[in-house]
């Protein structure tokens, strides 16, 4: 079974506009990590946001902010006021495990295109 | 700062060459991950270390795949011999997993993309 889904291979959103990125997990660990990761064009992986299993309030790291149901099993990122630079594939992640574990599972990533 | 160091960015070789990709990750962190990126597989941990010592290679494809890691500085990835079906974007990332803390994020190095024809 996927621990990660990304059910959306690919997103367009407005320039200024606010956008949501969906990703569902699947885990019985009670303690575990959910992280977002930007790969723009040139290839790089860049850490975007952190969401801990225990943690009570979403995260949010300037425009992007994680909204975390934990009931759902959801962890949807969302991106307010849309810039052309973040045009880019996004990628969910979960690590498991809580202190004892480093291991990140990747879903299979949303291509967001932001139109001018 | 310096970030994880990847050499070489690009490596075209032949099919049955070795090829030995490098990784220097960032000073401080002691967690070194290796990944592999393909279309059809996406982003796959290869293996990872902590504190220099290998601590899963489940991910590792079969024996041709090897990883090294003799000093915090530095890591190696060896594939020998290669095949065409080796070709991908290999990613390595370096955590800063320290007692007291558990985000455990990684920071991950530009890429190599290897081509074996």
């Amino acid at each position: 079974a996927q621990k990660i889904t990304q059910t959306q291979p690919g997103m367009f959103v407005q320039e200024k506009e606010a956008v949501t990125l969906d990703c569902t997990y699947d885990t019985s660990d009670p303690s575990y990590g959910l992280f977002w990761y930007k790969q723009p064009s040139s290839g790089e992986m860049i850490f975007l946001i952190y969401q801990g299993s225990y943690d009570q309030q979403n995260a949010t790291e300037g425009r992007y902010s994680l909204n975390f149901q934990k009931a759902r099993k959801s962890a949807n990122l969302v991106i307010s006021a849309s810039q052309l630079g973040d045009s880019a594939m996004y990628f969910c992640a979960m690590r498991e495990g809580g202190t004892s574990g480093s291991r990140l599972t990747f879903g299979e990533g949303t291509q967001l295109t932001v139109n001018p | 700062d310096a970030g994880v160091i990847q050499s070489p960015r690009h490596e075209v070789t032949e099919m049955g060459q070795e090829v030995t990709l490098r990784c220097k990750p960032i000073s401080g962190h002691n967690s070194l991950f290796w990944y592999r990126q393909t279309m059809m597989r996406g982003l796959e941990l290869l293996i990872y270390f902590n504190n220099n010592v290998p601590i899963d290679d489940s991910g590792m494809p079969e024996d041709r795949f090897s990883a090294k890691m003799p000093n915090a500085s530095f890591s190696t990835l060896k594939i020998q011999p290669s095949e065409p079906r080796d070709s991908a974007v290999y990613f390595c990332a370096s955590s800063p997993r320290t007692s007291g803390t558990y985000i455990h994020e990684q920071y991950f190095g530009p890429g190599t993309r290897l081509t074996v024809t």
